[in-house]
């Protein structure tokens, strides 16, 4: 299988508890992207990463979530602290830059539930 | 501020016929677009995509038309089948930005046997 993984795909934790989630890209995509799904919604951008270096975050990335590509290949994202409204599916993807506007391909996601 | 929206929610159409899925979007910045099919429990599945330079674009069955004047795109399922049965979702990027995309809140397509 050469898609993205994610792990694990279901994780239940209580609050105030760090999690940590793992994201393997295809393997030659050299961009890697997180997300975040509530229920009735697109996925919401979070930060993304060309090879090692992380480019950019969103407003929704606040200073308990960090995320890092240590060797640009596969990519964890932590939770510190987490709070109920963390509650979401964990979404990574990866793309191929640069590109003819490269679609970018979507992992299983990880779905997280704060008790 | 919601700057990809998809305005239904769910859609059904008859097995055979033809399933129009809209999306609008506000960022004249957007110049890709994307639709990506889900299915329950998996990741959104990239299916076709338009720049826009191009006004239509075409693959096997879907079809995805891009009309920037009224910033609205559409996807065309020609034959629909039971198997397309899914949340489709609309995205938006720019090349001028960090690639991002944007997401519409999705339409659930059933297609009905």
């Amino acid at each position: 299988d050469t898609g993205v993984s994610q792990d694990p795909r279901h994780k239940i934790t209580k609050r105030g508890q760090n999690v940590t989630f793992r994201c393997d890209p295809i393997s030659e995509h050299n961009r890697l992207y997180w997300y975040r799904q509530t229920l009735g919604q697109g996925p919401e951008f979070l930060t993304y990463f060309q090879n090692e270096a992380q480019l950019e975050k969103s407003r929704l990335l606040s200073d308990r979530f960090s995320a890092e590509r240590p060797k640009g290949s596969f990519s964890t994202l932590e939770i510190q602290r987490t709070e109920q409204g963390d509650s979401a599916m964990y979404l990574c993807a990866s793309s191929l830059y640069p590109g003819a506007r490269s679609a970018q391909f979507f992992g299983p996601g990880t779905r997280l539930t704060v008790l | 501020d919601q700057q990809v929206k998809q305005n239904s929610p769910s859609l059904s159409v008859q097995e055979g016929r033809i399933s129009i899925l809209n999306c609008d979007y506000t960022n004249s910045m957007f110049d890709y677009f994307l639709w990506y099919k889900k299915y329950p429990a998996e990741g959104p599945t990239f299916l076709i995509s338009i720049s826009s330079i191009k006004d239509k674009n075409e693959d096997g069955r879907f079809t995805v038309f891009l009309n920037k004047s009224a910033k609205h795109l559409s996807l065309h399922i020609v034959p629909s089948q039971p198997g397309d049965s899914a949340v489709y979702f609309c995205a938006a990027g720019s090349s001028g930005s960090a690639r991002q995309l944007t997401f519409g809140s999705g339409t659930q397509l059933t297609v009905l046997p």
